[in-house]
């Protein structure tokens, strides 16, 4: 049981450059989240997807695309990187509906990325 | 989002219990008390949350007060590979979604 995998694990891009994140969970979770988590932070979230077919944009969106591919993948894109997106970024998938607030969530592992 | 306070550093000698303290005064009703922790590189992990009652499961113990505006966490032996960031988390269902909101949390320095 592989839980929620991110790849790549690191990235360098050059300022201006465009990549996508991927993300991807084997829980049957309806609800996927992208947070970034900058150097002595507390983790901030970007997009969340409640559940497929529909997103949202959390506390800092700006400069960030996402996608709901399915109910097991969910995908952040950056279509011109900028050095202040220098961060961690973690995925996450919980389950949704009703009782959403009652259960935990699981975090990926992480994708460091650099912007230079 | 409802915010909580939590003290920036703690210390403990290993095989000690440890105490972390969270204080959440604008609680709401539906408001469920999450905790998570961060191990040093490596992403968040889940170890308990409660709504009213006191809790326990392999890792820990949350204990909630009488009027819910705070609680603690408690290891009960703590070990160097306890040493980590403590989140303490409200989350609510607004309708659509329940999100996480992180503060700073506590970081837990665990020592021989």
């Amino acid at each position: 049981n592989a839980g929620v995998t991110q790849t790549p694990k690191f990235q360098v891009l050059k300022t201006g450059q465009s990549m996508t994140l991927q993300c991807a969970q084997d829980m049957n979770h309806n609800s996927m989240y992208w947070y970034r988590q900058d150097p002595g932070m507390g983790l901030r979230l970007i997009y969340y997807s409640a559940s497929e077919g529909t997103t949202d944009k959390g506390e800092v969106p700006n400069g960030y695309n996402v996608s709901r591919l399915n109910k097991r993948e969910f995908s952040l894109r950056l279509e011109s990187a900028a050095p202040s997106q220098t961060s961690v970024y973690f995925c996450a998938s919980s389950e949704g509906g009703w009782r959403v607030a009652n259960y935990g969530y699981t975090f990926g592992s992480g994708t460091r990325l650099t912007v230079v | 989002d409802a915010k909580t306070t939590q003290p920036n550093s703690m210390e403990s000698n290993e095989e000690e219990p440890v105490h972390l303290p969270c204080n959440h005064s604008t609680i709401s009703g539906t408001d469920y008390i999450h905790w998570y922790r961060q191990l040093p590189s490596q992403g968040p992990e889940y170890v308990i949350h409660g709504l009213t009652s006191n809790v326990n499961n392999r890792m820990a113990s949350l204990a909630i007060a009488e009027d819910r505006k705070s609680s603690t966490l408690i290891l009960h032996r703590a070990t160097l590979r306890d040493a980590a960031v403590y989140y303490c988390i409200l989350r609510r269902y607004t309708g659509t979604a329940s999100k996480l909101t992180f503060g700073t949390g506590t970081r837990l320095q665990v020592t021989l």
